[in-house]
């Protein structure tokens, strides 16, 4: 059974740094691995997808790795502004017994201070 | 272009009834997925649709279902509602399965 988890689960640095936040997960027949960015209760915005023959993705401030062989990926944040506060999720893309399945880690809440 | 609409934004609900949720994919899209998220946790895959056919299935009881029509907009059924079905429930659309766009979702209280 596919896990996907997210280190680390909260996160709080100061306005202009750089950052990393990590998705592992633990079956590597994925199809693509996407990130998110989600603000309190509402829906989730897509940030990068990465398929599975990629090893990287970009979108100006933003950059995601995908190491499918290790079950890594990691998504780089430069110069951070407080508006990048929100939860950041990954999703891999992956087929079972039952057809297509989307499995999701449980977030990771970024704080940036002014 | 209009991004995935979702109805109603918020629901109330007694245990016990039934509730309907309703999603509009993006237009072109033939894929609508629907997931549960539980507050302070990732999303949870519920099901996906394909041109009117399920898809793909998560880990949800029967009494969870859903239908796409032939324009592809989708409705996801919940019976006999209990206060483990509270939730914000999300809708995404896709062409063909690859890169997903969410909704806003539909929040669903159960008393």
């Amino acid at each position: 059974k596919q896990e996907v988890t997210q280190i680390p689960a909260a996160l709080s640095v100061p306005e202009g740094e750089n950052l990393v936040l990590n998705c592992s997960f633990t079956d590597s027949a994925i199809y693509n691995l996407q990130w998110f960015r989600q603000d309190p209760g509402k829906g989730l915005t897509s940030l990068l997808l990465i398929q599975s023959s990629q090893r990287e993705q970009t979108s100006g401030r933003l950059n995601a790795s995908l190491d499918k062989s290790s079950g890594r990926s990691t998504l780089y944040i430069a110069a951070s502004q407080p508006g990048d506060s929100a939860t950041y999720l990954c999703a891999v893309r992956q087929w079972d017994n039952y057809g297509q399945n989307f499995v999701f880690g449980p977030g990771t809440r970024l704080s940036v201070l002014p | 272009d209009a991004g995935v609409t979702q109805s109603p934004t918020h629901l109330i609900k007694t245990r016990g009834q039934h509730v309907t949720l309703r999603c509009s994919p993006i237009s072109g899209h033939k894929s609508v997925s629907w997931y549960q998220q539980v507050l302070g946790q990732g999303p949870q895959f519920i099901f996906q649709y394909y041109e009117k056919e399920e898809r793909g299935r998560g880990n949800f009881p029967d009494r969870f279902s859903a239908r796409q029509f032939p324009n592809y907009s989708s409705e996801l059924n919940v019976n006999a509602l209990l206060l483990g079905d509270s939730a914000l429930y999300l809708c995404a659309s896709s062409f063909a399965g690859s890169e997903q766009y969410f909704g806003p979702g539909t929040r669903l209280t159960v008393t």
